[in-house]
């Protein structure tokens, strides 16, 4: 079955401080996302990735980066925290013409 | 860069009662389209995915996609409370998924 992991699923981090959230994938796909929720805005997205190397920049990139070091692992990292990216982090996988899988989701609590 | 709206923001139906959820599109190139179910901020889960004008059917639940008319729509046959939930429009272009922000649904008993 496919499989999308994010870890952590909660975390509280300071303002300042830098932030690296995980995601792990067991289905082959090429293509990976990273997502952020909030209320009233559906999932936005942020950066993805079209293989091992790839990073592409999504709606809403400024203030965080990724990295794609390998098929299954894609990371968003937030260098410099802020209180405005308290939100749902959602990271997917798909492969071309395939279904999209997504993670869990972690919580993030920028204070 | 495709734009997703939904409608309405919130709905609420009574258990058995059919609810119509609707979704317009800003970028006709998109070659398909999704509806997820969210419960309480928790994991999404596709329930239909519709690829050409018509109609979709899974179990409970139907996609009528009018690609002219930028606009899919999804019914949802005898709704429980158990349905009650965020339901998330997604259009994807070139392996990219697009979401609107969502409608609420309330099932009351």
């Amino acid at each position: 079955e496919a499989a999308v992991t994010q870890s952590p699923r909660n975390k509280v981090a300071v303002t300042g401080g830098k932030v690296t959230l995980s995601c792990n994938q067991t289905n082959n796909h090429n293509n990976m996302y990273w997502y952020r929720q909030d209320t009233g805005h559906g999932l936005r997205l942020i950066h993805y990735s079209y293989g091992a190397g790839s990073t592409e920049k999504g709606d809403i990139p400024d203030g965080y980066k990724a990295s794609r070091p390998s098929q299954e692992n894609f990371s968003l990292i937030l260098e410099l925290a802020t209180p405005s990216q308290t939100s749902v982090y959602f990271c997917a996988s798909g492969g071309r013409g395939s279904e999209v899988f997504f993670g869990k989701g972690t919580r993030l609590t920028v204070v | 860069q495709q734009k997703v709206q939904q409608s309405p923001e919130s709905l609420t139906v009574s258990e058995g009662a059919m609810a119509s959820l609707n979704c317009t599109f800003s970028d006709g190139t998109s070659n398909n389209f999704r509806w997820y179910r969210q419960h309480s901020a928790k994991g999404l889960e596709v329930l239909v995915s519709i690829f050409s004008d018509g109609e979709k059917e899974e179990g409970r639940f139907t996609a009528h996609l009018n690609r002219a008319n930028l606009h899919v729509s999804l019914h949802i046959r005898e709704p429980q409370p158990s349905d009650s939930a965020v339901y998330l429009c997604a259009a994807r272009n070139y392996n990219v998924l697009y979401f609107g922000s969502g409608t609420k649904l309330t099932v009351e008993p």
